[in-house]
């Protein structure tokens, strides 16, 4: 049930782009994403429901493809603020509402 | 503003003692409420969540128990602490309905010795 990510960790330079993936088996309400800093609380991103919807935050957007089951976190012109891991969380429908299940989690670097 | 108290923020404790860990949320009423673990270098799993008082929801079968016993506090518990229980703690909340983010506390760290 847990979702799957891809890539497992990913090294950028300043300015470069990114692109993280998760999928799931199951057919989601929503996708959660999340970002976690070493040491510390993850702290939320955004959020995606079902319907195919896109959402931006600055230079951090991300789309849901609810044919699929998946979604996409797209990073670009990165920062060095932007490293850390990155989860996404779902909540599977036909399961109890408010169930969050994250990935492994996506280790990225941004270096100079 | 709603907050999220979690202590300890470490913990050091021996095979086979006991354990508690408490999370309280202050400025909203009714919250869904979570407890993660997250082991070294490692994804975050769900171990239980409750969505009201008395209602808590086991994920993994473990030695661990949780319980809600006030709205807005959730109890994290063990009676003997294995090895394996070493981690990193984090309780989280969030609003009824399956549109809400999770706010998470800034975690126990536990280790086992």
């Amino acid at each position: 049930q847990q979702p799957v990510q891809s890539p497992q960790a990913v090294i950028l330079r300043e300015g470069e782009d990114a692109v993280i993936n998760c999928s799931s088996s199951k057919a989601l309400y929503s996708v959660h994403w999340y970002r976690q800093k070493h040491g510390e609380a993850p702290v939320f991103l955004m959020i995606l429901l079902k319907g195919g919807e896109q959402k931006g935050h600055e230079k951090i957007s991300a789309s849901f493809n609810e044919k699929k089951q998946q979604s996409s976190l797209y990073l670009t012109a990165s920062q060095l603020s932007y490293s850390g891991t990155y989860f996404c969380g779902t909540e599977v429908m036909g399961t109890s509402y408010d169930k969050v299940i994250f990935g492994p989690g996506t280790s990225l670097s941004v270096i100079p | 503003s709603q907050t999220i108290h979690q202590w300890p923020a470490t913990l050091v404790q021996p095979v086979g003692s006991p354990l508690s860990l408490e999370c309280t949320v202050e400025g909203t009423s009714n919250p869904n409420l979570y407890w993660y673990r997250q082991a070294a270098g490692r994804g975050l799993q769900l171990l239980f969540y409750s969505v009201g008082i008395g209602q808590i929801s086991s994920e993994v079968p473990q030695n661990l128990s949780a319980s809600r016993p006030q709205d807005r506090q959730f109890i994290l518990s063990s009676k003997k602490l294995l090895l394996s229980d070493s981690g990193f703690y984090l309780c989280a909340w969030s609003s009824q309905g399956n549109n809400s983010p999770l706010h998470f506390g800034n975690g126990t760290r536990l280790t086992v010795t």
